[in-house]
């Protein structure tokens, strides 16, 4: 099992472009997360999914958009990057809820200049 | 104030000491986790508990759901071990984690 792949691992936008983040599992979970850390602070959730085709805003969600069309994929649109958007986003999957191990992704590096 | 404190925030130890991170919350909680970061980035959970302690290998981890409070315990420490070690809680109530902002620690031979 790859477990939760990223796609790109770096990426540098010019403030106004758009971009998605790919997010893929392997392990048939159905919680998927995305969340966005910058430097010295915790976590934060950006948006997440309990299931295909239902999604739900986080702490974090403005300037972000999600879908959820197969179990497998939860990609994360930005639009309009933002310089406050410069940060280290991972994706994660779970097999229940908060209750259950998360897995994460190895994170994608982006920096909005 | 966070639901969800760390201490400390940095720690600095030489290898072979015993490391205590600690980690207390303010809500009600189905879970708390342990995760660890490594110097490159990737996170992994360590331990995941809802009471009472579990070890793996020199990791130790408790929870007092009484006084809202977890530690994670180091044993014989390594400068291997060196890296973010992150608490994050479940609520009874939700499918999402609340995380703490985490504690470096750095391990010199």
């Amino acid at each position: 099992n790859a477990g939760v792949t990223q796609t790109p691992k770096f990426r540098i936008l010019k403030i106004g472009q758009s971009m998605t983040l790919q997010c893929t599992q392997d392990m048939n979970h159905n919680y998927m997360y995305w969340y966005r850390q910058d430097p010295g602070m915790g976590l934060k959730l950006i948006y997440y999914s309990v299931g295909a085709g239902i999604t739900d805003k986080g702490e974090v969600p403005n300037g972000y958009n999600v879908s959820r069309s197969t179990t497998e994929d939860f990609p994360l649109r930005l639009e309009l990057a933002a310089p406050s958007q410069t940060s280290v986003y991972f994706c994660a999957s779970s097999r229940q809820g908060d209750a259950y191990e998360q897995y994460f992704g190895p994170g994608t590096r982006l920096t909005v200049t | 104030k966070n639901e969800v404190e760390q201490s400390p925030q940095n720690l600095t130890a030489q290898e072979g000491e015993f490391i205590t991170i600690n980690c207390s919350y303010s809500v009600g909680i189905s879970a708390l986790h342990w995760l660890q970061q490594h110097p490159g980035g990737g996170i992994v959970s360590l331990f995941m508990l809802s009471s009472g302690k579990k070890k793996h290998g020199r990791l130790i981890a408790t929870i007092n759901i009484q006084e809202k409070h977890s530690s994670l315990h180091i044993t014989a420490s390594h400068p291997r071990d060196s890296a973010v070690y992150i608490c994050a809680v479940g609520r009874t109530s939700g499918s999402r984690l609340t995380f703490g902002e985490g504690t470096q620690l750095t391990v010199n031979p």
